[in-house]
């Protein structure tokens, strides 16, 4: 079973900074199987990242992420007001599908 | 445009059931397999369970294996999840969720519904 730990618990930036969120993983993920979403109070989340480096559909370019094996980032550029929320990150490698325990991205 | 509407939820006591449901709209719910992911009060996500898209394979988290049963009607667009023996720990919303591309298990996601809320409360 994979675990996927993720860091900072809360990060603390002002509009137009760079976020930078963290997730790594217990073991290897296969085939960089690691997603990440944005979860708004109240919403349903949002797909952002697929196989850890392809933007889903409709997410803006400032959003990017990277790494293999065990170390993936995702960065934000610029960040806008919206930006401020929890992000997760998953693997969908092998079965249980766990998420991380999330970054709260507040404004300073 | 994709619709999944969760319902079933609300106050059960410990060690009974419960039957969620989820109505899928939108996309050709027979091509997809399809999850449920629930959420605590004041916590994470934690993915619950995956079902293939024909209903004929199914694979759950540690923490509900042997409880809970997920299965899917495709002639009725509608998944369901049937919980049993619940815990206090198993209060949550639970959300439907399809995966983003037809085939495969694996648990990602790209459309959630609103969720349903389970307490499961004395």
């Amino acid at each position: 079973e994979i675990v996927l730990t993720q860091s900072p618990g809360t990060l603390s930036l002002s509009p137009g900074e760079r976020a930078t969120l963290s997730c790594k993983t217990s073991q290897g993920v296969p085939s960089n199987y690691l997603a990440w979403y944005q979860h708004k109070a109240g919403q349903a989340p949002r797909l952002l990242v697929s196989d850890a480096s392809t933007r889903a559909t409709g997410i803006p370019a400032r959003f990017s992420g990277s790494g293999s094996g065990t170390d993936f980032t995702l960065t934000i550029d610029r960040l806008e007001p919206e930006d401020f929320a929890v992000y997760y990150c998953q693997q969908y490698g092998y079965s249980p599908y766990r998420f991380g325990q999330g970054t709260k991205l507040e404004i300073k | 445009q994709v619709q999944l509407v969760e319902s079933g939820g609300g106050v059960v006591q410990p060690g009974k059931s419960l039957r969620l449901s989820c109505a899928a709209s939108g996309f050709f719910f027979s091509n997809y397999a399809m999850n449920w992911v629930r959420q605590a009060p004041g916590k994470g996500l934690e993915w619950v369970a995956i079902v293939s898209s024909d209903g004929s394979t199914q694979y759950y988290a540690d923490s509900v294996r042997g409880r809970f049963t997920i299965s899917r009607d495709n002639s009725k667009n509608t998944l369901s999840l049937q919980m049993n023996s619940l815990r206090p720990e198993d209060t949550a919303l639970y959300y439907c969720a399809k995966r983003v591309a037809p085939g495969g298990t694996s648990g990602i996601v790209d459309y959630w519904g609103q969720g349903t809320l389970v307490t499961v409360s004395s």
